[in-house]
């Protein structure tokens, strides 16, 4: 079974700083990994996914994140946020065979001038 | 760019009432799913379907629920006998074949409320 923990229900930061959302993943098998947004009153739009290629992936909008195996972690960052940026964000696994996501709870990013 | 539809938005049934949910995918998707969040809690699989058959379903798919492609373009979800713990907004989402399928795009939802 695949589950995805995201520390943080809610992050707050200032516009320009670092962004920082929290993701580790069990799976049994080497996994797929994903990042979705998520703004109000629209459906899941992806950011960027981790296929096995490269361990640092680059997604839109300057988000990016980087798979670390030792650790099970697929943290997602952004150098500096803007006001736009705000949005919850889920963090999704998936199982290469098959194509269900399984998804975290989700962390409510707010960002304040 | 392409895009997921569904409609309704939002749909208010009374328990015990039928209700289909529709989707448009992208028209050259062959994967198509369902998927439920019910507010405040984290979105949930419900259901796979290819080649015009179910291909994986999660424990919340019993019996209440069906899918089906009824022609080219439309993929439904049924939910045969609502209860109060169906209100949920539901997802559908589509996906490519071979290196594509992984990246399953997500329509707006409908939000439905049982009451």
């Amino acid at each position: 079974a695949q589950s995805v923990t995201q520390l943080g229900s809610h992050v707050s930061v200032s516009e320009g700083a670092l962004v920082l959302l929290r993701c580790n993943y069990s799976s049994s098998v080497p996994p797929y990994l994903f990042w979705y947004v998520q703004y109000p009153n629209q459906g899941l739009q992806l950011l960027l996914k981790y296929t096995s290629a490269a361990t640092l992936v680059k997604g839109i909008n300057g988000f990016e994140a980087e798979f670390k195996k030792s650790e099970t972690s697929f943290h997602l960052t952004k150098p500096s946020a803007h006001m736009s940026d705000a949005a919850e964000y889920f963090c999704a696994v998936s199982d290469p065979r098959f194509q269900k996501l399984v998804f975290g709870t989700g962390t409510r990013l707010l960002v304040s001038p | 760019e392409p895009e997921v539809t569904q409609t309704p938005s939002h749909q208010v049934t009374q328990m015990g009432q039928e209700v289909i949910l529709r989707c448009v995918p992208i028209s050259n998707h062959l994967y198509f799913y369902w998927y439920r969040q019910i507010l405040g809690q984290k979105v949930e699989f419900l259901v796979s379907f290819y080649n015009n058959e179910i291909s994986e379903k999660s424990e919340i798919f019993d019996d209440q629920f069906s899918v089906e492609r009824p022609d080219g373009s439309n993929f439904t979800l049924k939910i045969r006998s609502t209860k109060l713990e169906d209100s949920a907004m539901y997802f559908c989402a589509s996906s490519g074949a071979g290196d594509t399928i992984e990246t399953q795009y997500f329509g707006p939802g409908t939000r439905l409320l049982v009451l």
